[in-house]
């Protein structure tokens, strides 16, 4: 089963500039969550998706937005580009999130894999 | 909310000598618990989790893990070190009720040294 892809891998863009990650989930996971991780701050939070919903929000300014297509992909995108938001963007995702009741999964089968991804550079 | 610590930036260990990367954690209900490891240009990989049951969790590479209830603890320990153990550690905590997200800690660096 083919894992978790984010694309592009590396990415430079200039301060004011926006751009779109984009991650695709392992086939049959519905759950997509997004975190930032830099030196300084390490993993930080930034948005779960179930079922094109988003379930959870991290602490970030508007500029970082998201969203999940029917096909359970995922976009983040983030506007108005800031130096600080020079990071590493990882995707992760599960078959169900914390609370999700399903019939033949028990809910606690939250366990996240992660893609490899994606090295944002802002100059 | 919950919160995790791990107190050590960096933990260094000599090859056949046993390590533990420490954490603890807080939260306002019954925690799942999880550890992943990062490797240079890679994301995160999964090791293991204690949702309930024993104490001690097994995972993937010879790892284990010890949860501590009243310690609020959920170290990470393997008996004896590898040099391709050395990466970066995460322990990450969530509630088990309730919809909130996965919390990690701000990683652990381990070195081992032939």
């Amino acid at each position: 089963k083919a894992g978790v892809t984010q694309t592009p891998r590396y990415l430079i863009k200039t301060r004011g500039q926006q751009v779109t990650l984009s991650c695709s989930p392992i086939s049959g996971h519905r759950s997509v969550s997004w975190y930032q991780q830099t030196p300084g701050q390490g993993l930080q939070f930034l948005f779960e998706y179930f079922s094109e919903t988003q379930r959870n929000k991290g602490n970030f300014p508007g500029r970082f937005s998201g969203r999940q297509f029917s096909n359970s992909r995922s976009e983040m995108n983030v506007s108005t580009l800031e130096l600080g938001d020079s990071a590493l963007y990882l995707c992760a995702s599960s078959l169900a999130v914390v609370g999700e009741t399903m019939v033949s999964i028990p809910p606690i089968y939250n366990e996240q894999f992660f893609g490899p991804g994606t090295r944002l550079t802002v100059l | 909310a919950q919160s995790v610590a791990q107190p050590e930036d960096q933990v260094n260990v000599a090859e056949g000598n046993p390590l533990t990367v420490k954490c603890t954690y807080s939260v306002s209900g019954n925690p799942y618990l999880f550890w992943y490891v990062q490797y240079p240009n890679r994301g995160l990989q999964f090791l293991l989790k204690y949702i309930t049951g024993d104490n001690l969790v097994k995972g993937s590479y010879g790892f284990e893990a010890e949860f501590n209830k009243s310690q609020t603890s959920f170290h990470l320990k393997k008996p004896s070190a590898l040099v391709s153990d050395s990466a970066l550690y995460f322990c990450a905590v969530r509630m088990i009720s309730g919809n909130t997200p996965l919390v990690f800690g701000k990683g652990t660096r381990l070195s081992v040294i032939a």
